[in-house]
C-alpha cells in the first residue's frame, strides 16, 4: 500500500529555532507539493517540484522558508527561524505527473512555535 | 487569477439523507480539472472525485457524485444516503496546467444519527 510519509508528525519548538520537515514521495511519483493548512487562511501551496526541480516556490516566504529534494526519494522543508505565526499543520504531496496529476498526501506534520 | 469558492463554511445532514456541497471557481481556461478532496478528523487529505473540464458527463464514484456547470463554473458534490464516515471537511479544487492546484477554504461537513 503505496502512500506518502512525512516526519515528524508532530513538532513543538520555540521561537528562532531550525525546524526541518520531511516527506517521503510515493516511489515513481515525479511531482512533490508542499502545503500549510491553518485555520484562518485554507490550504496554501508553498512550493512544488518537478523531477525534484522546483518549479514554483512562490507561495513561500523566501527569507525563512527553503524547500529542496535532495534525491527522487526525499523532500525536505526547512524553517530558519522560525516563528510562533508559523504554527500550521504542513501537507506534502505527490503526484504521478501526466494529465492531472492526482495528488497523494500525506498525513501532514503539525507545527506549533512558542 | 484562478480562485475557488466554497460558500458554506458548515452544513449538516441526516443519516441515510442527500447532501449537496457547492463550489464556484473562476478560471479563463477552457481545459483544467476539478477534485473534491475530503479531510476527516485524522487530517488525511482524500481524493473523493474528480471531474475533467472537456468532458460533459457529470463523475460518479459510488455514492458521490457532482453537477458540473463549466459555463456556471460550478461544481457541486452530492452525497447520497449519507454515512456517519462522512463526516469532514470536505475541500473542492481546482487544477490548471498540470501542476498547480487551488483549493477552496472547505465545508464542514456533519451527519446527524
Amino acid at each position: 500500500d503505496a502512500r506518502v510519509t512525512q516526519t515528524p508528525r508532530h513538532k513543538v519548538t520555540e521561537m528562532g529555532q531550525e525546524v526541518t520537515m520531511r516527506c517521503q514521495p510515493i516511489l515513481g511519483h515525479n511531482t512533490v507539493f508542499w502545503y500549510r493548512q491553518t485555520m484562518m487562511q485554507g490550504l496554501e501551496l508553498l512550493a512544488y517540484f518537478r523531477n525534484r526541480a522546483p518549479l514554483d516556490d512562490s507561495g513561500m516566504p523566501k527569507d525563512r522558508f527553503s524547500a529542496e529534494m535532495p534525491d527522487a526519494t526525499l523532500a525536505t522543508l526547512k524553517i530558519q527561524p522560525s516563528e510562533p505565526r508559523d504554527s500550521a499543520v504542513y501537507f506534502c504531496a505527490s503526484g504521478p505527473g501526466g494529465t492531472y496529476n492526482e495528488q497523494f498526501f500525506g498525513p501532514g506534520t503539525r507545527l506549533t512555535v512558542l | 487569477a484562478q480562485t475557488v469558492t466554497q460558500s458554506q463554511p458548515e452544513m449538516s445532514v441526516q443519516e441515510a439523507e442527500t447532501v449537496t456541497l457547492s463550489c464556484t471557481y473562476d478560471t479563463s481556461e477552457s481545459d483544467y480539472y476539478l477534485f473534491w478532496y475530503k479531510q476527516p478528523p485524522s487530517r488525511q487529505m482524500i481524493l473523493v472525485i474528480r471531474q475533467e473540464a472537456y468532458k460533459q458527463q457529470n463523475a460518479t464514484e459510488n455514492r458521490f457524485s457532482v453537477n458540473f456547470q463549466k459555463a456556471a463554473k460550478s461544481f457541486s458534490l452530492k452525497i447520497s444516503d449519507s454515512q456517519l464516515g462522512d463526516a469532514a471537511m470536505y475541500f473542492c479544487a481546482y487544477l490548471y496546467n498540470f501542476n498547480k492546484f487551488y483549493f477552496g477554504s472547505g465545508t464542514k461537513l456533519n451527519v446527524k444519527p
